[in-house]
């Protein structure tokens, strides 16, 4: 009965370097979200995931975020370059395809680019 | 585009009684959810209630109910009985929708903190 997963759960890291991270959803659940969400701001919609592909990549702040799923399960968000404005924590959240109001969310992985 | 705003950005309550965390909105959708989520310490997102737009009775999830005014475009959240572990920061949020379809985006408004004294 696990829950979404993310890891690593903090990753501290140089400016300009790049970061790889992960989330594990909840087996079956075919939707997978990033969000970001600053110190003291709500969250902000990254990406959307169906499966494989991803329909709206609107939320991606800059070319430097990108992010695949693959086997319809595991996501990876990558950020190259890192700015200290990247600084973060990034949620992921999965649901049932057609369930959006069913978003069961992971711990988090709270970034901080130095 | 579709607006979330929550003015309250702290409350207090004493433990056992009622509070409402406030949440306005703007959409232009013609059908909608609003949606509660609570964020502990612990930092996760946990979902607490939803309602529909066009549901003619307002949500209840066990001490959670939802203050749902369409024609004022509020959709308030009422914590009965208050716990010491209902401390945490609550989330409304709204999808967004783009060619008919949300995919599931949700805005998020800036959030409430509630702490809950003893």
């Amino acid at each position: 009965g696990a829950g979404v997963s993310q890891s690593p759960s903090n990753k501290v890291t140089e400016k300009g370097k790049d970061v790889e991270l992960r989330c594990d959803p909840i087996s079956g659940h075919t939707a997978l979200y990033w969000y970001r969400q600053s110190l003291g701001q709500g969250l902000e919609f990254l990406i959307y995931f169906q499966g494989n592909s991803a329909p709206d990549k609107s939320g991606l702040p800059s070319d430097r975020f990108s992010a695949e799923r693959t086997g319809g399960s595991v996501s990876t968000l990558t950020i190259q370059r890192t700015q200290q404005e990247d600084s973060a924590v990034y949620l992921c959240a999965s649901s049932l395809v057609y369930k959006y109001n069913e978003q069961f969310f992971g711990p988090g992985t709270r970034l901080t680019v130095l | 585009a579709q607006k979330i705003t929550q003015t309250q950005p702290g409350m207090f309550v004493q433990e056992k009684e009622a509070v409402t965390l406030d949440c306005t909105y703007d959409t232009s959708d013609p059908s909608y959810g609003l949606f509660w989520y609570k964020q502990p310490s612990s930092g996760e997102m946990i979902f607490l209630i939803y309602q529909g737009s066009y549901d003619q009775q307002n949500a209840t999830e066990g001490r959670y109910s939802l203050n749902f005014q369409k024609a004022r475009k509020s959709a308030n959240l009422v914590i009965s009985a208050s716990q010491l572990g209902d401390s945490a920061m609550y989330f409304c949020a709204i999808p967004v929708y783009s060619g008919g379809t949300s995919y599931g985006k949700l805005t998020f408004g800036q959030g409430t903190i509630l702490t809950v004294h003893p």
